[in-house]
């Protein structure tokens, strides 16, 4: 079956820490998404990438990182830089209209 | 500025009590509308897309509605399953990057 899967589903680790969430999908979308979830708020856009090898950041890109080296793989990286990074991360693809999205990654930073 | 705002933010209903929920936008020219579904602890799953004022989907038991400054997520006689947290994005027709605007959710609870 196609779709988007995210790994891990939960990680903890500890401040000070880099992280990398992966992302990858088998639906051959060129355009790939990541978004920050925060309870009581709406989704945040990290990052994007429209083709390989070429991204945007968005809304609150400091303190993360992205590649896009293949058209399938998207991983996010959760640097020691981001003040915050607690949170539930979704990683979505897009063929023309509406966005698919991953099950999410849980990043407890303890 | 896109802005998308859904209410009200969280819905208590009784199973079977038919109710609505709001996604208002303001949008430089709407290319698309898009309804998602979201579970506790899950992705976003996709509903709907509308396109132009006076269309309507429906599924199941919900049905969306689109006029050009809101839409509506009908649910008829709704049931426990259909617990879940409601979103509302919208894509601009201006730019050339593809970057929806999410609303924040409808929080639904439909209570046996």
């Amino acid at each position: 079956d196609g779709g988007i899967t995210q790994s891990p589903k939960y990680l903890f680790r500890k401040e000070g820490q880099n992280v990398t969430l992966s992302c990858e999908q088998n639906l051959n979308h060129d355009a790939m998404y990541w978004y920050r979830q925060d309870p009581g708020q709406g989704l945040r856009l990290i990052y994007y990438s429209q083709i390989v090898n070429d991204f945007q950041k968005g809304d609150i890109a400091e303190g993360y990182s992205v590649s896009r080296e293949k058209k399938e793989s998207f991983p996010l990286t959760v640097t020691s830089a981001q003040k915050n990074p607690t949170a539930f991360y979704l990683c979505a693809s897009r063929n023309t209209g509406e966005l698919f999205f991953g099950e999410g990654s849980r990043l407890t930073v303890l | 500025e896109d802005q998308v705002t859904q209410s009200p933010e969280a819905l208590r209903l009784q199973e079977g009590e038919s109710s609505s929920l709001n996604c208002s936008y303001t949008v430089s020219g709407l290319r698309g509308l898009f309804w998602y579904r979201q579970d506790p602890g899950k992705g976003p799953e996709f509903l709907f897309t509308l396109y132009s004022a006076g269309e309507e989907k429906e599924k199941e038991r919900l049905k969306a509605t689109l006029t050009k400054k809101e839409s509506f997520l009908h649910i008829t006689a709704p049931k426990p399953e259909d617990s879940a947290t409601y979103l509302c994005a919208v894509q601009p027709q201006s730019g050339g990057s593809y970057i929806p605007t999410f609303g924040r959710g409808t929080s639904l609870i439909v209570h046996p």
